[in-house]
């Protein structure tokens, strides 16, 4: 069972430029998560989203940013007219059922952006 | 709002030496508590979790033990190896706000022969 996949690892663009990050949760799972990373500190939740629906976006900046978890497909964190602080490792995790106690988050390798 | 601290790293300890991060939290209600650890150039994955007060959480030697009365889950481990090194993070999810993880900056750990 191939674990939360996340494309590109790896992405650069100019400042100006979009940034589109693919998630791809584990078989079975509906419920994604973006959290971000900023250099030398924790990742902060950005947004919640269960299949067609966002669900908790209370962590997502109000401008630039947008995702999206449509019925067929990957989940996309898109980061429009990209800035040097958008530079970081953005992760997804997935779970089957709304993540809780019990039912664990699973983690992507993570998309390292870096803006030139 | 919730919160997790940890202790700043990072922290460098011999093969075989006992290892201890401290990490407290903050939350209304009743969380349940987690250590993930990263390893280099890979995504988080769950170490151990504790859902209640006094439980105690364990996998590949590691412990944390859930203190409801000092708000504290540190995470312990008895003798360390070169393949423990990796960066090591507290979170939490509140019952109250279920579903978003709240994690502590975490703590960098690199064990030396």
């Amino acid at each position: 069972n191939a674990g939360v996949m996340q494309n590109p690892r790896h992405l650069v663009r100019r400042r100006g430029q979009e940034a589109r990050l693919r998630c791809s949760p584990m078989k079975g799972h509906s419920h994604v998560y973006w959290y971000r990373q900023l250099p030398e500190e924790g990742l902060k939740f950005m947004v919640y989203l269960q299949k067609e629906n966002i669900i908790d976006e209370s962590g997502m900046p109000k401008e630039r940013f947008s995702a999206e978890f449509p019925k067929e497909g990957p989940s996309i964190l898109r980061i429009q007219q990209v800035v040097r602080g958008d530079s970081a490792a953005y992760f997804c995790a997935s779970s089957p059922r709304p993540a809780s106690s019990t039912d664990t988050q699973y983690f992507g390798p993570g998309t390292r952006l870096t803006v030139l | 709002g919730d919160s997790v601290t940890q202790m700043e790293g990072p922290v460098t300890l011999s093969e075989e030496a006992f290892l201890t991060i401290n990490c407290t939290y903050t939350a209304t209600g009743y969380p349940s508590l987690f250590w993930y650890v990263q390893y280099p150039g890979e995504g988080l994955q769950l170490l151990l979790k504790a859902t209640k007060a006094d439980d105690k959480g364990s996998n590949k030697g590691f412990e944390a033990t859930y203190r409801k009365e000092t708000t504290s889950f540190h995470l312990e481990k008895g003798s360390v190896q070169v393949s423990d090194s990796a960066v090591y993070f507290c979170a939490l999810i509140n019952t109250g706000t279920a579903s978003k993880l709240t994690f502590g900056t975490g703590t960098r750990l690199q064990v030396t022969l």
